[in-house]
């Protein structure tokens, strides 16, 4: 089944302690990004990549790192997380060009106290 | 740079009344793209406009992309309480806030 899992699906940690967000699809998608939802400011895009070893910042890249070393798999680094970051985050995947839809993983709901 | 703002952000009709969001970007866009988001659930692709003045439609759903290709618009008739969720609208690399349905039985 094409298909993009995120792990963990809910993390509540504390101020500072660094965690990762996995990311993986196996349609073999060029394309991958991560958003963040927030209630009233719809989705917003924190980091996307073209393809391997290929990324660049979105609209709210600040505390967020990325990479891309394989194709199937970008993960969400928070390396010191802070309470603004509490939200709702979604990877996504599409084939490369942009009038490809996006295909979304079923979120992961962070809470940073 | 490029803003695509979505409006109403909430919508509540009685069950059968039609709704419509509307989505306008500052900048002509390439294309458009329509999500739904069930409640508890990730946003899914519903369908994509391309060209100046498109009109597509599934089911009771009709997509519009005007004529300047800076605006766009979901159009449901006849809602159902199947349609709840929250309708995107997404320009490349770029969403709108998202309008939220709810439906009264």
């Amino acid at each position: 089944e094409a298909q993009v899992t995120q792990n963990p699906r809910y993390l509540i940690t504390v101020t500072g302690k660094k965690l990762t967000v996995t990311c993986s699809q196996n349609m073999n998608h060029e394309y991958m990004s991560w958003y963040r939802q927030d209630p009233g400011l719809g989705l917003r895009q924190i980091y996307y990549s073209m393809n391997v070893e290929v990324t660049d910042k979105g609209d709210v890249p600040e505390g967020y790192k990325v990479s891309r070393k394989e194709k199937r798999n970008f993960p969400l680094i928070l390396e010191s997380p802070s309470p603004n970051q509490t939200s709702l985050y979604f990877c996504a995947s599409r084939a490369g060009g942009l009038f490809n839809e996006q295909f979304f993983g079923p979120g992961t709901r962070l809470t940073v106290l | 740079g490029q803003q695509v703002m979505q409006i109403p952000q909430y919508q509540h009709v009685q069950e059968g009344e039609d709704f419509t969001t509307y989505c306008n970007s500052s900048t002509t866009l390439s294309n458009i793209q329509w999500y739904k988001q069930r409640p508890g659930g990730h946003p899914v692709f519903l369908i994509q406009l391309v060209k100046s003045g498109e009109v597509k439609k599934q089911k009771r759903l009709t997509f519009q992309f005007g004529e300047a290709k800076k605006n766009s618009s979901l159009h449901i008739t006849a809602t159902q309480t199947t349609d709840v969720g929250t309708y995107f609208c997404a320009g490349p690399g770029r969403f709108g806030a998202g309008t939220r349905l709810t439906v009264k039985p």
